[in-house]
């Protein structure tokens, strides 16, 4: 089965500090999602990359999956209070369309 | 609006006692997963379902049971049979063939 490990567990930043979070698959990745999660509520869906060396961005936030498609980082410019919360990445594997996660990485951002 | 939605937000039992927890969507989505959430741990897959009654067990779906007799509704029971079942339930959808998932609210269970 498809495993995802995530680095680093927990973040802590100053506002205004970049940031990356890896996301490492032990297979090579279909789909991969990346989401964010408030403490006790559901996923909000940042981005998904499908295509070896794609990148994508949204506001301040930049995701990228290496040529391989086994590796995906997450960047985030100039920290904000409201990018604090929990960052999950997410795979597909095969053709059925499990959903395979990650353990999450914890981002506190100081003001 | 389209979306997922979970009942109730908050459930409690008793030891012993089984619970079905809620999810129904109305984005006419083939696929429904259910997931459950530890602290440190991610989510992980109890079951999952991607047509009306028929379901698969996913990575932890011991002392758990699902029904798929509508294409809208993926109910969740806890069984008495689950040892450890506080923790916070996520149910998920997508659409066969299609790469973007919804997810509900989540439902979060605790055991008194």
């Amino acid at each position: 089965s498809q495993e995802l490990e995530q680095s680093p567990q927990s973040l802590i930043v100053q506002e205004g500090k970049n940031l990356t979070i890896n996301c490492t698959s032990s297979k090579t990745l279909y789909g991969l999602y990346w989401y964010k999660q408030k403490y006790g509520e559901g996923l909000i869906f940042l981005m998904m990359l499908q295509k070896g060396g794609e990148e994508k961005s949204h506001e301040k936030i930049t995701a990228k999956l290496d040529e391989k498609k086994q590796q995906s980082s997450l960047h985030i410019t100039a920290s904000q209070p409201s990018h604090a919360g929990i960052y999950l990445c997410g795979a597909v594997g095969g053709s059925n369309y499990k959903l395979t996660f990650g353990k999450g990485t914890l981002l506190t951002v100081n003001p | 609006d389209g979306g997922i939605t979970q009942s109730p937000k908050y459930l409690f039992r008793k030891e012993g006692q089984n619970v079905t927890l809620s999810c129904e969507q109305n984005l006419n989505h083939d696929a429904m997963y259910w997931y459950r959430q530890d602290p440190g741990q991610g989510l992980r897959l109890i079951y999952y379902s991607q047509i009306v009654n028929d379901f698969q067990k996913g990575d932890i779906a011991e002392g758990y049971s699902v029904s798929r007799e509508k294409k809208e509704s993926f109910p969740l029971t806890v069984t008495s049979a689950q040892k450890n079942p506080t923790a916070f339930y996520l149910c998920a959808s997508t659409a066969a063939g299609h790469w973007g998932y919804t997810f509900g609210s989540g439902t979060r269970l605790t055991v008194v």
